[in-house]
């Protein structure tokens, strides 16, 4: 059974801090995808990233999927108010496209 | 263009009954799948419609089944509704592209079952 394991589980920082959300798994996947969701509304898509090794960039959100396919990061800069959220991640298998969720990490930003 | 679509965002049904849930796909989206999410926890895979068939299923009993029209949408239909059913609903539409896929979500159907 494909698991993925994100950590930390809760996070609250103060606004202007940096942080990381880590998301690990035993199993390889041919994607990965993180989301963001607020209360009551479906995970909004924030990137794909596909190749080992990639990084991405997206204002101050950087993530990077490990080299093994295996595991990836989020790493959020100077974090603000309008950042607070659940952060989830999604791993796409090989010749599938289901895609097995994150236990997901609950970030609250105070102003 | 519109993203994807749920109907109805809130649903209250009693233990026994059985319930129908609507999504319509983003547009050029081929692909549509469900998602169960509990409170405080990720998504889970109930099952993905392609091509009007069920092409592959999660661990979820006979009670959940589902359909696929031509036009793409899909509703989902869960008989002899449990309390444990209650949870938020998401349907993700997706098309592979590039050698991967991204998918979309709805807004979510919150069912509670009473």
């Amino acid at each position: 059974t494909q698991l993925l394991e994100q950590s930390p589980q809760f996070l609250s920082i103060q606004e202007g801090e940096n942080l990381t959300v880590y998301c690990n798994s035993s199993s390889v996947f041919s994607s990965l995808q993180w989301y963001r969701q607020e209360p009551g509304e479906g995970p909004v898509l924030l990137v794909t990233v596909v190749t080992g090794g990639e990084v991405k960039k997206l204002k101050r959100l950087t993530f990077q999927f490990g080299d093994a396919r295996k595991d990836s990061s989020l790493h959020i800069t100077a974090a603000q108010p309008g950042d607070t959220g659940l952060y989830l991640c999604a791993g796409a298998g090989y010749n599938t496209d289901k895609l097995i969720f994150g236990t997901g990490t609950r970030l609250q930003v105070f102003p | 263009d519109a993203g994807v679509t749920q109907s109805p965002t809130h649903l209250i049904k009693t233990r026994g009954q059985q319930v129908t849930l609507r999504c319509s796909p983003k547009s050029g989206h081929d692909t549509v799948s469900w998602y169960q999410q509990a409170l405080g926890q990720g998504p889970q895979f109930i099952f993905q419609y392609y091509e009007e068939e069920e092409r592959q299923r999660g661990n979820f009993p006979d009670r959940f089944s589902g359909h696929q029209f031509p036009n793409y949408s899909s509703e989902l239909n869960v008989n002899a509704l449990l309390l444990g059913d209650s949870a938020l609903y998401l349907c993700a539409s997706s098309l592979y592209t590039g050698g991967h896929t991204e998918a979309f979500f709805g807004q979510g159907t919150r069912l509670t079952v009473v």
